[in-house]
């Protein structure tokens, strides 16, 4: 069955400390994938996406992530998280072949100023 | 702003009550998503349109149901509801069927007394 896992649910950090969130994914065929991000109060917003090719894709906002095919995984990463960061994040994967974007159950990032 | 768009922003209805969400995409845009979002379960996929068409399913109960009609806006009814149909509901849309990265609206925050 196609599922995403993220491995924390809640995640608190002071500024400037980095950022690892975990996502894997089971998903047959080529994927795309995706980390959206919710700030309080507001819609999902595309922070990154990997569809092909180099597999260290960066977003907006200092962000990155890093799909190991191998492993399943693409993680987001963060080198000197903000007060700002302070949302929940999506990892979300979706078949090039059409089928629908499948989301995780999120992780909610706090930041300590 | 995503350029979607979704109304009521706010809804409050008693059990048994039926209401409808409407979606417009964003301009172009053909794939039309709905997703719940609930405090315990998260991000729940619950049914695709493509073109007019249903394309995916997903956790969707009995009592919901959708569609696209053919200026592309899309319509979610959910009927006979329950306490436990309080959630946000969000809208995406996407251009392509599926695989691309989708525009999220700021949801409908539906309570259910």
């Amino acid at each position: 069955a196609q599922s995403v896992s993220q491995h924390n649910h809640h995640v608190i950090l002071s500024e400037a400390a980095s950022l690892e969130l975990g996502c894997n994914y089971s998903y047959g065929g080529t994927v795309n994938l995706f980390w959206y991000v919710q700030y309080p109060g507001q819609h999902l917003q595309l922070l990154l996406k990997y569809f092909s090719g180099d597999p260290l894709v960066k977003g907006i906002k200092g962000f990155e992530a890093e799909f190991i095919k191998s492993k399943f995984s693409f993680n987001l990463r963060k080198p000197s998280v903000q007060w700002s960061d302070t949302a929940e994040y999506f990892c979300a994967v979706s078949g090039t072949g059409g089928f629908k974007t499948i989301f995780g159950a999120g992780t909610r990032l706090f930041v300590k100023a | 702003d995503s350029g979607v768009t979704q109304t009521p922003k706010h809804l409050i209805t008693a059990t048994g009550q039926r209401v409808t969400l409407r979606c417009s995409p964003r301009s172009g845009d053909l794939s039309v998503y709905w997703y719940q979002q609930s405090l315990d379960q998260g991000l729940q996929f619950l049914i695709q349109y493509y073109n007019g068409e249903e394309r995916a399913k997903g956790n969707i109960l009995e009592r919901f149901s959708a569609q696209q009609f053919p200026d592309l806006h899309s319509e979610l009814n959910l009927s006979s509801l329950e306490l436990g149909d309080s959630a946000l509901y969000f809208c995406a849309s996407s251009p392509s069927f599926g695989g691309s990265e989708a525009f999220f609206g700021q949801g409908t925050r539906l309570t259910v007394v």
